[in-house]
């Protein structure tokens, strides 16, 4: 199976900041990567795909880089409302796993 | 409009068995591949099972493979997952989601989710 790690864990900033997410692939999944956002008690929100496609409506302050093995989601002019627990997950092929989780709080 | 609307959750003793319900409105259901994801309190998102269009192609988180079955309804615009031998562990809000694109091959990734249910697993 492939390998699916985040961090960190936990960061916390503050508004206005650029906040940055790493998602780390073993092996490689080619650019089969997704970033979701989920606010506290809501239902995940699809931010990005294809590593760093940016799903429709979504803020050009978040962007996504990376292919192969790690990839990062970044988070530019940080708001309130950004605050959530930000999760990667892979797609090449199933089981389409996520990473742990990285919650964001505004300092 | 999309909706994904899940039932069949509640409380259930270790060993029992459960069926959770999806139905889906608002896009042809046929065309899509359906996943189940699950979150246990407090904790992250976990994928659990997919199945294509007509149904012939399913696939299962390993730690579930072989308690859990996933299966769907073209003509009811349902998705289901079956759910036996419960665990503790298993105690979580499932999702049903949607794959983004209608094609063949599952684009793997999810743009609609439902709001889940709850199905707790405790004596």
């Amino acid at each position: 199976d492939i390998l699916i790690s985040q961090s960190p864990s936990s960061l916390s900033a503050s508004v206005g900041d650029t906040v940055t997410i790493t998602c780390r692939a073993s092996p490689d999944i080619n650019n089969y990567l997704a970033w979701y956002q989920q606010r506290p008690g809501k239902v995940p929100k699809l931010l990005i795909y294809g590593a760093s496609t940016l799903q429709s409506g979504v803020p050009p302050r978040f962007s996504g880089s990376g292919s192969g093995g790690v990839f990062t989601l970044t988070i530019s002019s940080l708001q309130p409302e950004d605050v959530a627990t930000y999760y990667c997950q892979k797609y090449n092929f199933a089981p389409n796993a996520f990473g742990q989780g990285t919650k964001l709080e505004i300092k | 409009e999309v909706q994904l609307v899940e039932s069949g959750g509640g409380l259930v003793q270790p060993g029992g068995s459960l069926r959770l319900s999806c139905a889906a409105s608002g896009f042809s259901f046929n065309n899509y591949w359906m996943t189940w994801v699950r979150q246990a309190p407090g904790k992250g998102l976990e994928w659990v099972a997919n199945i294509n269009q007509d149904g012939s192609e399913r696939y299962y988180l390993a730690s579930v493979n072989g308690r859990v079955t996933i299966s769907r309804d073209n003509a009811k615009n349902s998705v289901y997952l079956q759910i036996n031998s419960l665990r503790p562990e298993d105690t979580a809000v499932y999702y049903c989601a949607r794959d983004v694109s209608p094609f063949h091959d599952s684009s793997g990734f999810y743009e609609y989710w439902g709001q889940g249910t709850l199905v707790t697993v405790s004596s």
